[in-house]
């Protein structure tokens, strides 16, 4: 997964519970994304960061927060949990000459 | 963005080789191809990307039609471990862009030993 790192692994979380994801890179990269992924579907984006300390809306950003403190790191956080959130997460960075993208392994997150 | 069209599904025998569709009729001039693959409950990975001519790496090889509207993702001789999604995303040649990934649903392929 070219160095980029998720945690949890899963997460199961009631409905209105708060929980904070994960991702870290140790590539020195500037680009930094949170996506999800529903049951059959591709993937949306949540959040982008360009650099740190500069977060932007993607497609589907309602009911979650990024926080980029720091090149490395780049977290999603859910304050108050639905069952619509109940997804797979994952983190990429982007990188190459062509501004190819490079995964984490994803949290698997499930609302009750 | 580009609309991109892939098969739904596609089939092949192992150690065969695969020829893996995609039209993008609406790419624009400077736009990339890219190629991810998605395997099992794991997350997408790069494969490819091609902007005109062919390309070729050690995983796959892009042939792309003279006039961009259309590519092919070939795998020369398929294994059982390149069952997988596979994405074909036309993608901003620009840096400075947002640069996120249009995923649509890809083509799943089933390798039968």
């Amino acid at each position: 997964n070219a160095g980029v790192t998720q945690t949890p692994k899963f997460q199961v979380l009631k409905t209105g519970q708060s929980m904070t994801l994960q991702c870290a890179q140790d590539m020195n990269h500037n680009s930094m994304y949170w996506y999800r992924q529903d049951p059959g579907m591709g993937l949306r984006l949540i959040y982008y960061s360009a650099s740190e300390g500069t977060t932007d809306k993607g497609e589907v950003p309602n009911g979650y927060n990024v926080s980029r403190l720091n090149k490395r790191e780049f977290s999603l956080r859910l304050e108050s949990a639905a069952p619509s959130q109940t997804s797979v997460y994952f983190c990429a960075i982007r990188r190459g000459a062509a501004y190819e993208q490079y995964f984490g392994p994803g949290t698997r997150l499930t609302v009750t | 963005d580009a609309k991109t069209t892939q098969p739904n599904s596609m089939e092949s025998n192992e150690e065969e080789p695969v020829h893996l569709p995609c039209n993008h009729s609406t790419i624009s001039g400077t736009d990339y191809i890219h190629w991810y693959r998605q395997l099992p409950s794991q997350g997408p990975e790069y494969v490819i990307h091609g902007l005109t001519s062919n390309v070729n790496n050690r995983m796959a090889s892009l042939a792309i039609a003279e006039d961009r509207k259309s590519s092919t993702l070939i795998l020369h001789r398929a294994t059982l471990r390149d069952a997988a999604v596979y994405y074909c995303i036309p993608t901003m040649n620009y840096g400075g862009s947002q640069g996120n990934l249009i995923f649509g649903k890809g083509t799943k392929l089933s390798v039968k030993p």
